[in-house]
């Protein structure tokens, strides 16, 4: 069993659309991290969330924290093909040491 | 960020042999993570290496397995031991070098196909 699920598994959206993926669990997390990965390469970190209800935003994604630090979402706004990859959520969970358990992934496809 | 350099970065084996993956990081680090990933799906951490300790594996991960050495603070191996077609995957290593709140930095990954 996979301690965070992620939702939608698969999306492909046209250029231009608004899109949000979710990452969702039962456990309480220190901190939640989102990364991004793309064929061949390994998976590169977008942001860290350490505060339930935290929100950040980076140019066109935002990302919040849930207020009970069990979950977070992604919202990219106007999706352009570059941000076309795998969205991975990964949380520490608490009373655990710095290892960060990731998420089942959300494939994005943006068309043009 | 850390630089990590993973070795080799693909490769072909026979069923029944065993490959070591290469992980040198451009500076010290005290935790090292190694990783499983199957094409297009999320990761499975394998285990924690320390310098100069034995590793910590996850449940489902044994020491007989997936050997792992860290003989300093920049470098680490795993290996992939008496391999059998299940074990294809991607295998990635990684290192939190700035505290967790940075994140993880990781290596380009391993593709291995055992036949």
């Amino acid at each position: 069993t996979q301690l965070l699920e992620q939702s939608p598994q698969f999306l492909s959206i046209q250029e231009g659309e608004n899109l949000t993926v979710y990452c969702n669990s039962s456990s309480v997390f220190s901190s939640l991290q989102w990364y991004r990965q793309e064929p061949g390469e390994g998976p590169v970190l977008l942001v860290t969330v350490v505060t339930g209800g935290e929100v950040k935003k980076l140019k066109r994604l935002t990302f919040q924290f849930g207020d009970a630090r069990k979950d977070s979402s992604l919202h990219i706004t106007a999706a352009q093909p570059g941000d076309t990859g795998l969205y991975l959520c990964a949380g520490n969970p608490t009373n655990t040491g710095n290892q960060f358990y990731f998420g089942t992934g959300t494939s994005l496809t943006v068309i043009p | 960020s850390a630089v990590i350099s993973q070795k080799p970065s693909r490769d072909i084996c026979q069923r029944g042999t065993s490959l070591t993956i290469q992980c040198q990081v451009d500076s010290q680090v005290t935790m090292m993570f190694w990783y499983r990933q199957q094409p297009g799906q999320s990761l499975t951490l394998i285990a924690t290496a320390n310098q100069g300790s034995e590793a910590t594996y996850e449940s489902g991960f044994v020491i007989d397995k997936f050997p792992i050495s860290r003989p300093n603070l920049t470098f680490s191996t795993l290996t992939v031991s008496n391999m059998s077609p299940e074990d294809s995957s991607i295998y990635l290593c990684s290192v939190d070098r700035r505290g967790w709140t940075r994140g993880y930095t990781f290596g380009s990954g391993t593709r291995l196909t055992v036949v």
